[in-house]
């Protein structure tokens, strides 16, 4: 089975340094995204792991432990600006090798399988 | 903003009806997923358009269908619909199936249906 878990919300405050945790069991991994989310809007890309480790991009990091099925999100010098939803989501393949239809010149797709998020409110 | 655009943005319908909902995909995306994201939930996925053909499903009934054109651009058809269809549509466009690059979601189609 598919089974994604963070927390439903966390608090902070602006200046604050907040660490979003994410479990996770998939019959497949091609990596893992982390995705932003304001209400009523589109989610947005933030950071993507496939091997072990931290990715750092300004003040989001990401951290992946692929033998301990874990990743989290950290977010640095919060602001006001970053209250949103955060999204954990694993990509995993849609297709198995035996529906492959070589002539078409298909591949195996991927999804994003996602966990419920996690709605963090930074306060001043 | 991703280059991707859904229509409508939003949509009431009657439980029983059925509704079409669009996406155009970001240029040089051959690839659309197309996920359902109710209220307090995270997406889910519902199918995947490559080359025209959908290339993956998840655990949504047959009445839940697509088309992609040769443009890349999509159709998810939802008919005899359900209160509990009531929710977000999001589309995400990416450059190629196979492999995880990023998806680009829309900023999707809110469906109601009472």
């Amino acid at each position: 089975g598919q089974n994604i878990d963070q927390p439903t919300e966390m608090t902070a405050t602006e200046g604050a340094i907040v660490q979003i945790n994410c479990t996770y069991q998939t019959s497949g991994f091609n990596g893992l995204f982390w995705y932003q989310q304001h209400a009523g809007e589109a989610p947005t890309f933030l950071s993507y792991n496939v091997l072990d480790g931290l990715e750092e991009k300004g003040r989001f990091s990401s951290f992946l432990s692929r033998s301990k099925g874990y990743s989290y999100l950290l977010l640095k010098e919060l602001q006001m600006k970053d209250s949103a939803s955060y999204l954990c989501a694993v990509s995993s393949p849609t297709t198995t090798s035996s529906a492959l239809e070589p002539e078409r010149g298909n591949q195996a797709g991927t999804a994003l399988i996602f966990g419920k998020g996690t709605t963090l409110s930074v306060s001043s | 903003e991703t280059g991707v655009t859904q229509s409508p943005t939003h949509l009431i319908k009657t439980r029983g009806q059925q509704v079409t909902l669009r996406c155009s995909s970001q240029s040089g995306h051959n690839t659309v997923s197309w996920y359902q994201q109710a209220l307090g939930q995270g997406p889910q996925f519902i199918f995947q358009y490559y080359r025209e053909e959908e290339n993956g499903r998840g655990n949504f009934p047959p009445r839940f269908s697509g088309l992609q054109f040769p443009n890349y651009s999509s159709e998810l058809n939802v008919n005899a619909l359900e209160l509990d269809d009531s929710a977000l549509y999001l589309c995400a466009s990416s450059s190629q199936t196979g492999a995880p690059t990023e998806a680009f979601f829309g900023q999707g189609t809110r469906l109601t249906v009472v």
